[in-house]
């Protein structure tokens, strides 16, 4: 069984468009992220919910905004998209046990192209 | 300065090579630390926790050294499916800190 999935994998637009990509996770995890990984293959925080709450909000445009219908599923939202959006975008959960946070576990990623 | 720092490499080592890695963190409230492998246009994956002192599994070795704020990863016997890129991962509360990666490539 696939532990956290990511819908579509991969996404063509262009420039301006609306468009979602969506997160879901079966292990019970609390929290979950979404990062952006450029061409440069940094690996970068975007958000973090624990239990449907937003814990994280790094420096992001407004134009991204996540939602958490429920623990087990985040989704992003990205607005006017622009052509330095592509990249691909990784979903990830993990949770937190005693005072420390396990391991992450990440979606196999959305490379998204805006044209 | 970043929080998880690591040399880029590329590292390439022929077949049986011991290769090592080292990545260091600003940090000194970060609790744990990992070591992910990412193959090429593939999501991380963990390839060992490192809570303590270090950590041992199969051929790969890591070590954390609180008072110099470095961890390691020790490849031992390398195969060329080792070939990837290696992230270290600090990990302070929710927050999850990745270097830049380290490329690997064993030769035949």
């Amino acid at each position: 069984d696939t532990a956290v999935s990511q819908t579509p994998k991969y996404l063509v637009t262009q420039m301006g468009n609306d468009k979602s990509i969506k997160c879901e996770q079966n292990l019970g995890h609390d929290t979950m992220y979404w990062y952006k990984q450029d061409s440069k293959k940094f690996l970068k925080i975007m958000f973090s919910y624990n239990n449907k709450e937003l814990i994280i909000n790094e420096t992001v445009p407004n134009r991204f905004s996540p939602k958490s219908p429920d623990k087990a599923h985040l989704n992003l939202h990205i607005n006017s998209l622009e052509l330095g959006d592509s990249a691909v975008y990784f979903c990830a959960s993990s949770q937190i046990v005693g005072l420390r946070t396990d391991t992450q576990y990440f979606g196999p990623g959305t490379r998204l192209t805006v044209l | 300065r970043k929080e998880v720092e690591q040399d880029p490499g590329p590292f390439n080592v022929p077949e049986g090579a011991t290769v090592a890695f080292n990545c260091t963190y600003s940090n000194s409230a970060s609790q744990s630390f990992f070591w992910y492998r990412q193959d090429c246009r593939k999501e991380p994956k963990l390839l060992m926790s490192v809570y303590s002192s270090g950590n041992e599994d199969g051929r790969f070795t890591a070590q954390l050294n609180r008072a110099s704020q470095y961890i390691s990863l020790l490849i031992r016997d390398s195969k060329l499916s080792d070939s990837a890129t290696y992230l270290c991962v600090g990990n302070t509360g929710n927050q999850f800190y990745f270097g830049t990666g380290t490329s690997l490539t064993v030769i035949p």
